[in-house]
Parts: C-alpha cells; structure tokens; sequence
C-alpha cells in the first residue's frame, strides 16, 4: 500500500514551453505533497509543500510563477514548469504523507519514482 | 538547512553489515529521524524512522544514542542491491503540523563483491 503514482517518468520539451507532472496517490488520501528538485550528483532540494485546497508553500528562493502547483484533490497534486529554459533541466519528484495511523509497513512520507525533465 | 551530517561515501563487503553514522547534534526533543535510500534516478525508498528508541524492521536497525545527538543505520547483511544514497533526514516541523524532510548530502553506500 501506500503508492504514489508520477507521471511522466520522462519528458522533452523544447525551451519556452510548459510541462506538467502529476502525481497521485493511488490507494490513500493525501492532504499534503511535497515536490522536490535533484541536479545530477546532488541531493533532493524541497520546492514546495501543497496541502489539498490551498496554496502551495514555496521554499525560498523558489519561483512560484515559474513552477505552479495546483492540488485539487486529495489524490491528485500538479507541478507545471511555466516557459521552460534548459536550466529548469531537472530530476522531479514528489512526495506525499501518509496521514493517520502509524502502521508497521511505512510511516510518514512515500515518493513518486520521480520525473526526469530535459529542455531542449 | 538540513540537520545531519553523513560520510560523503562507504564501501561494505557483501554479506557483512553496513553501518552507516550520522549526526544530529541539533535535534529537538519531539524530532524524529528518518532513513531513506535512493538508488539512482529512481525516488527516494523508506528504510525506517525512529524517535528515541532502537527500531527494527524487515530491511534495518536504527540505533539512536541516548543523547539523540546522533544515530547508526545498520543493514545486517549487505547485498550488491543495498548500494544506493542513503539519507539520514531530521524531520522539521511536527508531522500533521507542515512537517517536511529536508534532505542533506547522503552517504553513497559501495557494496563490493
């Protein structure tokens, strides 16, 4: 249990165009995701927090023009990368937390296999 | 800002345990410590998390010092599909309260044959 479903894996896109990721969880409801950033050799680095009806939280520094997050749902949570440049090039993955009860499997927070963007 | 501090990179003997430190001298009294792997290009995997207390599960130990200033992640029998990043992750913020993970550097784990 506990998946979180993100899509696509890969994208190419040419500069100046827009992308958009989606992640979902697919067997739980998730009031709160998280998306982060990786450039190769380097760790994650936390974009923002979407909660479920709201405005994302953006950490500083982050672009909210730039990379919006829509989260409609409680299954659902969007990242669109606005007039991409080949800098916006990334690893993307988002996260989600398990709301709830703890259980003996996982407790806390589960990521998508991530997303690999490269603008051409 | 991440609170832990790891080795930039390990290497283990298949079959033995990997012990991999870390510390996180600032913790807070109600902070949890989170394990996560990640083998490349993929997201990040659960290992474990613990409070104060040693946990075990299925894939790892995780011994947290009495002072909780640092902790051990222990794989008791390393296999070539255990080499990956790992992360030791102190939560900030409480968990229904905007608690996130801020990830660190890692530890690259180099299981050798």
């Amino acid at each position: 249990g506990a998946v979180v479903s993100q899509h696509p894996s890969w994208v190419i896109c040419k500069s100046g165009t827009s992308v958009k990721i989606e992640c979902r969880s697919l067997d739980f409801q998730a009031t709160t995701m998280f998306w982060y950033r990786q450039f190769p050799k380097q760790s994650l680095m936390l974009m923002a927090t979407s909660n479920e009806g709201s405005k994302a939280t953006y950490e500083q520094g982050v672009e909210k023009d730039k990379f919006l997050i829509n989260h409609a749902s409680l299954t659902l949570s969007t990242l669109t990368v606005t007039s991409a440049h080949p800098e916006d090039s990334s690893f993307y993955i988002c996260s989600a937390r398990l709301g709830g009860i703890k259980n003996r499997v996982n407790y806390g927070y589960t990521f998508g296999s991530g997303t690999r963007l490269t603008v051409v | 800002d991440a609170k832990t501090t790891q080795p930039t990179s390990m290497d283990c003997a298949e079959g033995r345990a990997a012990n991999l430190p870390c510390n996180h001298s600032t913790i807070s009294g109600n902070e949890y410590v989170y394990w996560y792997r990640q083998i490349h290009s993929q997201g990040p995997q659960y290992i474990i998390h613990g409070l104060k207390n040693n946990e075990t599960n299925e894939m790892a130990s995780l011994i947290i010092t009495e002072d909780r200033k640092s902790s051990t992640l222990i794989l008791p029998h390393a296999t070539l599909r255990d080499t990956a990043v790992y992360y030791c992750i102190v939560r900030v913020g409480i968990y229904n309260q905007g608690g996130k993970l801020i990830f660190g550097q890692g530890t690259e784990l180099s299981v050798k044959p």
